[in-house]
């Protein structure tokens, strides 16, 4: 069973730049999460998606990052603009369904650095 | 809110040490109990996990048991190995199956 895949895996940009990662879950999945994993932290939720709907995205900064999950299978991240805080590891994450402890299947991560 | 508290690291042991890395939680309700490790330049795996008090996870020789009278998920393993040096997150997830809440994770080293 292929694993959850994310590219690219390395990213450097210059603040006030956009940049966009690509995460596409295991097969059959309907849940996608998206972390941010600060260096010394544990992983914090962005957004949870279930299908191709939203479920809880309350810690996603609107202002700069933004995330859609068309046709409930891939899902792309974008932040526009970037800032030095951002630098991170922004990891995908999927599994069957939300419901129930599930276990959550992990991507290799995307680390980003702003200069 | 709900949060985990896990010990602060770094862990440095011997080969064949025994090993307990704290984990404490606060929640409403019944949370489901996880502790995930990330090897060095790999993703995060479940390491094992319990989802009611008093369950006992076990894999690959750790364990951990769910307390909910000390609101407790200790991590234990009675022989460690230079292959178990990785970064250790324990976490939860509420009964209706929000993602992951994380501690800071603790890093262990083990040296033969």
């Amino acid at each position: 069973e292929a694993g959850v895949a994310q590219s690219p895996r390395y990213k450097i940009i210059e603040k006030r730049q956009s940049v966009a990662f690509w995460c596409n879950p295991i097969s059959g999945h309907a849940t996608l999460y998206w972390y941010q994993q600060i260096l010394g932290q544990g992983p914090k939720l962005l957004i949870q998606f279930q299908n191709n709907g939203v479920v809880d995205d309350s810690q996603l900064p609107k202002d700069r990052f933004s995330a859609e999950r068309l046709k409930g299978v891939d899902s792309t991240l974008k932040i526009q603009p970037a800032k030095l805080e951002d630098s991170a590891v922004y990891l995908c994450a999927s599994s069957l369904s939300d419901r129930g402890a599930y276990e959550q299947y992990f991507g290799p991560g995307t680390r980003l650095t702003v200069t | 809110g709900n949060s985990v508290t896990q010990m602060e690291g770094p862990v440095t042991l011997s080969e064949e040490a025994f090993l307990t890395i704290n984990c404490t939680y606060t929640a409403t309700g019944y949370p489901s109990l996880f502790w995930y490790v990330q090897y060095p330049g790999e993703g995060l795996q479940l390491l094992l996990k319990a989802t009611k008090a008093d369950d006992k996870g076990s894999n690959k020789g750790f364990e951990a048991t769910y307390r909910k009278e000390t609101t407790s998920f200790h991590l234990e393993k009675g022989s460690v190995q230079v292959s178990d040096s990785a970064v250790y997150f324990c976490a939860l997830s509420d009964q209706a199956g929000t993602a992951l809440i994380f501690g800071k994770g603790t890093t262990l080293s083990v040296s033969s």
